[in-house]
């Protein structure tokens, strides 16, 4: 898991409620990236920022809202709009966008 | 959207034995990565192929890449028990005004019997 932590490993929410997942890295890289799990799917980019107060939406950014006050942390809430949370949620982190990204060890969410 | 295909979706072999997983992609891509995620983990990176390389070693790891055909394999040798998990190959590919996206497959998950 690298130097990428996430927090809480696993996280109960109510329908309705908001919620917010930490992503802490003291990797020193510049660009960040949270993905959504699915069971037996691959990884699809929910977000990801390539430097500090900069991010871009991915492919499933809907329901979802980052910030990037800080070069270490990438924070993700989850909102009342998502309409299917429940979901394995990954963030990765890399000093170069074509090289290796380096995952946190993930943080499960589900809705109650 | 899915770049890369795996193939097969999961496989079961014997301690020892070979295994070999395919990955088969639609565009041109920088270069291709292989993962590894053990059951509610994270993924680890195992290994990075460029489009101008054809095949890439690291320890019992071995990857090919055949640009032509799109698609790559991973061929672990020697299988121990500790190398079940879920495989995922993923794609570097250039996606305008000076970004990459990097863009996971489902994955292939192997399971290897003592």
């Amino acid at each position: 898991d690298g130097g990428i932590t996430q927090s809480p490993k696993y996280l109960f929410r109510k329908e309705g409620q908001n919620v917010t997942l930490s992503c802490e890295q003291n990797l020193n890289h510049d660009a960040m990236y949270w993905y959504r799990q699915d069971p037996g799917q691959g990884l699809r980019l929910i977000y990801y920022s390539q430097i500090v107060n900069d991010f871009q939406k991915g492919d499933i950014a809907e329901g979802y809202s980052v910030s990037r006050e800080k070069k270490e942390s990438f924070p993700l809430t989850v909102t009342s709009a998502q309409k299917n949370p429940t979901a394995f949620y990954l963030c990765a982190s890399t000093s170069d966008r074509l090289n290796e990204q380096f995952f946190g060890p993930g943080t499960r969410l589900t809705v109650l | 959207s899915q770049q890369g295909e795996e193939d097969p979706q999961a496989l079961s072999i014997q301690e020892g034995e070979n295994a070999t997983m395919n990955c088969s992609y639609k565009t041109s891509i920088n270069n291709l990565q292989w993962y590894r995620q053990n059951s509610g983990r994270g993924l680890v990176h195992l290994i990075l192929i460029r489009s101008n390389e054809r095949e890439k070693h690291s320890g019992r790891l071995r990857v090919t890449l055949d640009t032509s055909k799109k698609s790559s394999s991973l061929l672990i040798t020697a299988s121990r028990a500790a190398d079940t998990a879920s495989y995922f190959c993923a794609t570097v590919t250039y996606s305008g005004a000076g970004s990459y996206q990097l863009t996971f497959g489902k994955g292939t998950k192997l399971s290897v019997i003592p």
